[in-house]
C-alpha cells in the first residue's frame, strides 16, 4: 500500500486567505520530503522540499512543516492567489533510496 | 536549458497492441522513472532505472517493460495493451536521493 497520504482530497480557499494542506506518512525511514503542484494537463512542478533533520523550511509564500514524531507534513501557502488552484502532492523517499512515493493529492480551489 | 520530453503526448490504441512511450532527458541524470496517474491514486511507480542497463520494477509493473541503453532515454513498452492501462503516464528523472524530481509533460494513453 501507499506510505504517503493526504488528509483531505479537496480544499476550497478564499483568495487572500492562507491555505494549509496536510500529509501523513507511515514510513519511519522516510528521510526526504517534497511538495509538488500540478496544474491541469501539465506535469508536476516542484514547490519546496525538506530533509528529516529539519522541522521547518520557508520559500516564497510557502512554508513546509515536518513533525517526525507523528509522521506529519504540511504545506502552508500565504495569501492564496487564483494561480494557486491546482492539485498538490506530497512525496517522500528514504535515505539512499532515489525513488519517490506520492500521496493521492489534494485539489485546491481558490474562490474569488 | 536541460529538459525532459515525452512522446507521443496523446495516443489511442486497441486492446492487444504493443505500445511504446518515449522519454528523453538532457539533464544527464542516472535515475529515471515512469509513473502512471489515475484519478484517486495519485502517481504510482511503474518502473525505474538507476543507470545504463539497470531496470527495476515498481509497484504497478505488470504488463509494462523498460530498457535503458543510454543515459538519456527510458522507453516504456506495453507488450499487449489492456483497457486497464488507459492512463496518463509521466516520465521523470533525478540526480540523486534528494533534490527535485523533474517531470515530463505526460503522455495520455487510451486503450479501446
Amino acid at each position: 500500500g501507499e506510505s504517503v497520504g493526504l488528509h483531505l482530497p479537496t480544499l476550497s480557499v478564499q483568495e487572500g486567505d492562507n491555505s494549509i494542506i496536510n500529509c501523513a506518512y507511515s514510513n519511519s525511514a522516510s528521510d526526504y520530503f517534497i511538495w509538488y503542484k500540478q496544474e491541469s494537463g501539465k506535469g508536476p512542478q516542484f514547490i519546496i522540499d525538506i530533509r528529516s533533520n529539519m522541522d521547518k523550511r520557508q520559500g516564497q509564500r510557502v512554508t513546509v512543516l515536518l513533525n517526525k514524531t507523528v509522521k506529519h507534513l504540511s504545506l502552508q501557502i500565504a495569501a492564496t492567489q487564483p494561480g494557486d488552484s491546482a492539485v498538490y502532492f506530497c512525496a517522500e523517499n528514504a535515505r539512499n533510496d532515489y525513488k519517490l512515493s506520492f500521496g493521492a493529492g489534494t485539489t485546491v480551489t481558490v474562490r474569488a | 536549458d536541460a529538459e525532459i520530453t515525452q512522446s507521443p503526448r496523446h495516443k489511442i490504441t486497441e486492446t492487444g497492441r504493443q505500445v511504446t512511450l518515449a522519454c528523453h532527458q538532457t539533464w544527464n541524470h542516472n535515475n529515471m522513472f515512469w509513473y502512471r496517474q489515475d484519478l484517486g491514486h495519485g502517481l504510482r511507480l511503474i518502473h525505474y532505472s538507476y543507470g545504463v542497463h539497470d531496470t527495476n520494477k515498481g509497484e504497478v509493473s505488470d504488463g509494462y517493460s523498460v530498457s535503458r541503453s543510454n543515459t538519456e532515454d527510458l522507453p516504456l513498452t506495453l507488450e499487449s495493451a489492456a483497457s486497464s492501462q488507459t492512463s496518463v503516464y509521466f516520465c521523470a528523472s533525478r540526480s540523486g536521493g534528494t533534490g527535485e524530481l523533474f517531470f515530463g509533460e505526460g503522455s495520455r494513453l487510451t486503450v479501446l
